[in-house]
């Protein structure tokens, strides 16, 4: 079973550039989100999906992007890298409301 | 604002002990509550998850307990072995989405 598989493992980007980071699911699940984790700062929810063509804010959605188009796959978007979203960030992955939650194994990204 | 919360933030153990992790959370309209370990540099896995209808789950040598009256939350790990070294992490779910506590991270020493 893959789970959730994230891409790339690890990356470095300019100030400015633009990247997508991949998420993707095999389990069929509904519910799917980003998070990014910072030292001292714990995990925090960037963008969140409840369905194919359905996404809403979490708690620090900006500079980031997100659409939905399939149940599989949810790919977050840096429309222009900034050296204060250089994080660890993960994708998760749930049935539905309540259920247990999957994690990726994260992407490491550097903003330079 | 939905705040979760964890101590010890750092413990340090002989091999063998019986210990306890604490997780406090500010509101206790949860719908569920899941324990994840997380080793460096790797993602997170999950170990346990209560509903918001129970008290306890056991897997192995863990169990976690949930309090929701009283916002809290205990992991006990028994015999614990230098492989159960890592962090530890509180999740806590109002329904779309978690809420994270800071961590645990946790020594076991040979």
């Amino acid at each position: 079973n893959a789970g959730v598989t994230q891409t790339p493992k690890f990356q470095v980007l300019k100030t400015g550039q633009s990247m997508t980071l991949q998420c993707a699911q095999d389990m069929n699940h509904e519910y799917m989100s980003w998070y990014r984790q910072d030292p001292g700062m714990g995990l925090r929810l960037i963008h969140y999906s409840v369905g194919a063509g359905i996404t809403d804010q979490g708690e620090v959605p900006n500079g980031y992007n997100v659409s939905r188009s399939t149940t599989e796959d949810f790919p977050l978007r840096l429309l222009s890298a900034a050296p204060s979203q250089t994080s660890v960030y993960f994708c998760a992955s749930r049935r539905g409301k309540g259920t247990e939650a999957f994690f990726g194994q994260g992407t490491r990204l550097t903003v330079v | 604002k939905q705040e979760v919360t964890q101590i010890p933030a750092a413990l340090s153990v002989p091999e063998g002990e019986n210990l306890v992790l604490n997780c406090s959370f500010t509101d206790s309209a949860i719908y569920n509550l899941q324990w994840f370990r997380q080793d460096p540099g790797k993602g997170l896995t999950s170990l346990l998850l209560i509903q918001s209808s129970q008290r306890e789950q056991t897997s192995g040598r863990l169990n976690a307990s949930l309090d929701k009256s009283s916002g809290r939350s205990t992991l006990y790990i028994a015999a614990s072995q230098p492989g159960d070294s890592a962090t530890y992490l509180c999740a806590v779910s109002y329904g779309q989405n978690f809420v994270f506590g800071p961590g645990t991270r946790l020594s076991v020493l040979p």
